[in-house]
């Protein structure tokens, strides 16, 4: 069964970039079928989307985080990475990887990341 | 920006049906899904398609569709069944991906 693994530091400064990455196991970042997607829940808070790409590099982002955000792809080591840049206090949330068919399924478990100084 | 409206909150006793709805415009044209999420969990799909359901899910969590409105419907509800909900869906363009806030069941 496909598995999503986030990786990346729990603490980020202010302004600085947050980088993540998601490792695919059991199955092919390569399928044709599917996109992969990063999701976010500040604590307390509900799901919103970031932005998706496809193995070939194709990209589509949320427009309310498009100035900010680059995902990139690695199919050689089966991962794709998020970049997060001039991050604040309202960046600090648990960050999803998941594999994307229109829905998301399935998800990775989350990493929390918090930017302070 | 496009939003999907749900009701923050639904209670219901165990044994008992709970419907969680969830709106927008362009729902008539795209097909809306549904996770759940338990406390510390990540969210896990239940519908897809409007009312298809993945295999592993119970069958009692089932998934329609009329105009504007979605409805998530959990019949028999358990205690495990307590947790928070989301729609999700895309714009009327069928570009972004969008969530709706989320509905906490609280099985009484």
């Amino acid at each position: 069964q496909l598995q999503l693994q986030e990786s990346g530091p729990g603490l980020v400064k202010p302004s600085e970039t947050l980088s993540l990455t998601c490792t695919v196991s059991r199955g092919s970042i390569s399928s044709s079928s599917y996109y992969w997607g990063w999701i976010r829940q500040p604590p307390g808070k509900g799901l919103e989307w970031i932005g998706s790409i496809y193995y070939s590099g194709s990209t589509y982002y949320n427009p309310s985080l498009k100035s900010r955000v680059t995902i990139s792809v690695d199919t050689s080591k089966n991962q794709f990475s998020l970049n997060l840049s001039s991050v604040t206090a309202a960046d600090t949330a648990v960050y999803y990887c998941a594999r994307q068919d229109n829905w998301f399924d399935p998800w990775g478990q989350g990493t929390l990341v918090t930017v302070s100084s | 920006s496009y939003e999907l409206t749900q009701p923050p909150s639904v209670s219901v006793s165990p044994g008992q049906t709970a419907r969680i709805t969830c709106s927008a415009d362009a729902l008539p044209k795209q097909f809306a899904y549904w996770y759940q999420q338990r406390p510390g969990q990540a969210p896990v799909l239940v519908i897809y398609k409007d009312s298809e359901r993945p295999s592993g899910i119970p069958e009692r969590f089932s998934g329609s569709s009329s105009g504007t409105t979605v409805t998530l419907t959990i019949s028999g509800v358990q205690a495990e069944d307590e947790a928070d909900y989301y729609c999700q869906s895309a714009d009327s363009s069928g570009t972004y991906v969008v969530f709706g806030g989320g509905t906490k069941l609280t099985v009484l």
